[in-house]
């Protein structure tokens, strides 16, 4: 079955601090891999998505992902932290039989001042 | 631009009553998705439509109904709620990216209590 893992239900960094929020995925073919952010009492924010070319992503608000295939990740990282990125995030990978995203199960980003 | 707007905010609902709740989208798209995100299992597709006229089943259909009449609108209906419905729902629609991928853009979310 296609799936997308998110390992950590949380994930604490301190401000000035690089992140990173991992995202491993199973799916047949090639993978179309998306990264949303969700802010308190919000709807999903789209950041990035993987479709093809260069590994590295690079979305809103400095973030960026990298697609590694032997190890079939998509982390998401950003070099330097705000508090302001406190959030939850979630990986979607893009079901190749039915075109319809699975979402991870979301981690909770804390970064602390 | 409003975007995607979901109505309402938030209802708290007794268990056996009927309730719609609705999504409306100005940006013209031909796909509408609905989600309900639970703690622990994050955002799971209830129903799809991928063109006014025609809707398609997720991946947690049952108890839920939908129709699409018309592009911007894409009501989802609780016939008979029942407490395991409690959660909190969200409306997306897809742009049709140039590369042939669909970015989905989320409304502001129903936060549904059945008692």
């Amino acid at each position: 079955a296609q799936s997308v893992a998110q390992p950590e239900d949380q994930v604490n960094v301190a401000e000035g601090n690089p992140l990173t929020v991992k995202c491993t995925y199973s799916v047949s073919g090639n993978p179309y891999l998306f990264w949303y952010v969700q802010y308190p009492n919000r709807g999903l924010q789209f950041l990035l998505k993987y479709i093809t070319g260069d590994n590295l992503v690079k979305g809103s608000y400095g973030f960026e992902a990298e697609f590694n295939k032997s190890q079939t990740s998509f982390h998401l990282k950003k070099p330097s932290a705000l508090v302001s990125d406190s959030a939850l995030y979630f990986c979607a990978v893009r079901d190749s039989n039915t075109d319809k995203l699975i979402f991870g199960t979301g981690t909770r980003l804390q970064v602390f001042p | 631009i409003a975007g995607i707007t979901q109505a309402p905010t938030s209802q708290i609902l007794a268990a056996g009553r009927r309730m719609t709740l609705r999504c409306t989208q100005d940006m013209r798209h031909n796909a509408m998705y609905w989600y309900r995100q639970d703690l622990g299992l994050g955002l799971r597709l209830i129903h799809y439509s991928n063109t006014a006229g025609t809707t398609g089943k997720g991946e947690v259909p049952d108890g839920y109904s939908v129709s699409r009449a018309n592009t911007d609108d894409f009501p989802l209906t609780l016939a008979s709620a029942v407490p395991s419905q409690t959660s909190v729902y969200f409306c997306a629609s897809s742009a049709v990216a140039s590369d042939g991928t669909d970015t989905q853009y989320f409304g502001p979310g129903t936060r549904l209590t059945v008692l």
